[in-house]
């Protein structure tokens, strides 16, 4: 099965942009829903967004137009990039894998922190 | 957005408990409903998909159910590794949502 590693910088600036990469291994994602999702220290989860069909994408309208999900520099890689953070924006960031039809995410990455502060 | 309210959120059960967490969406979503486990410290793992289905690997006292708005997820005898915290999450229409979270605990 699918594993799935996200690598990012653990500090942003507040005003700055948070930038992730989700790194997967072990079989092809070409089919999947490439997915991100945030979980607030102690809160629940949210769901980000996910780029499907190599490069139709769906945004969470929460995020205002912030957010970017794209592929990476390999194919086996897809980003994450949130502008204009704020100390709100600090979480947990998931990358996973969306199925195609009804959307269930699995797997995931393991979550890296990411704490945004000035 | 399509809410989702889960309930209770939390409850204290023992090791052979039947335990049922609800799960209602704000409108109808059809079978679209998943449920996640989520132990402290760890990403969530999918148990559950299109309300009923058990996921590869899942031990089957896990079960799902309903269809609507209206959602179950029943554990029919608690095991020590069930002290978590489960989610739904509805998969109908965008955005993607999930609920605030059961937190089973040990009694």
């Amino acid at each position: 099965q699918e594993q799935l590693e996200e690598s990012g910088p653990g500090l942003v600036r507040t005003s700055e942009t948070l930038s992730l990469t989700c790194t997967v291994s072990g079989g092809s994602i070409s089919s999947y829903y490439w997915s991100w999702i945030r979980q607030a220290p102690g809160k629940g989860l949210e769901w980000i967004g996910y780029m499907y069909h190599r490069g139709s994408t769906s945004y969470n309208p929460s995020l205002k137009g912030r957010v970017t999900i794209f592929l990476g520099t390999s194919m086996n890689q897809f980003s994450l990039k949130l502008s204009s953070v704020t100390a709100a924006d600090t979480a947990v960031y998931y990358c996973a894998l969306g199925s195609s039809g009804n959307n269930w995410f699995d797997p995931w990455g393991q979550g890296t922190l990411v704490t945004v502060s000035s | 957005d399509i809410q989702m309210t889960q309930s209770p959120s939390s409850l204290s059960a023992s090791v052979g408990d039947r335990v049922t967490i609800t799960c209602r969406a704000s409108e109808s979503i059809s079978t679209y409903l998943n449920w996640y486990q989520q132990k402290l410290g760890k990403a969530p793992n999918l148990l559950i998909h299109t309300a009923s289905s058990l996921q590869s690997g899942v031990p089957s006292r896990f079960s799902g159910s309903g269809s609507g708005t209206d959602f179950t997820l029943t554990i029919t005898s608690l095991q020590p590794e069930d002290f978590a915290t489960y989610y739904c999450q509805q998969s109908y229409s965008l955005p993607r949502t999930f609920g605030g979270g059961t937190e089973v605990e040990i009694k």
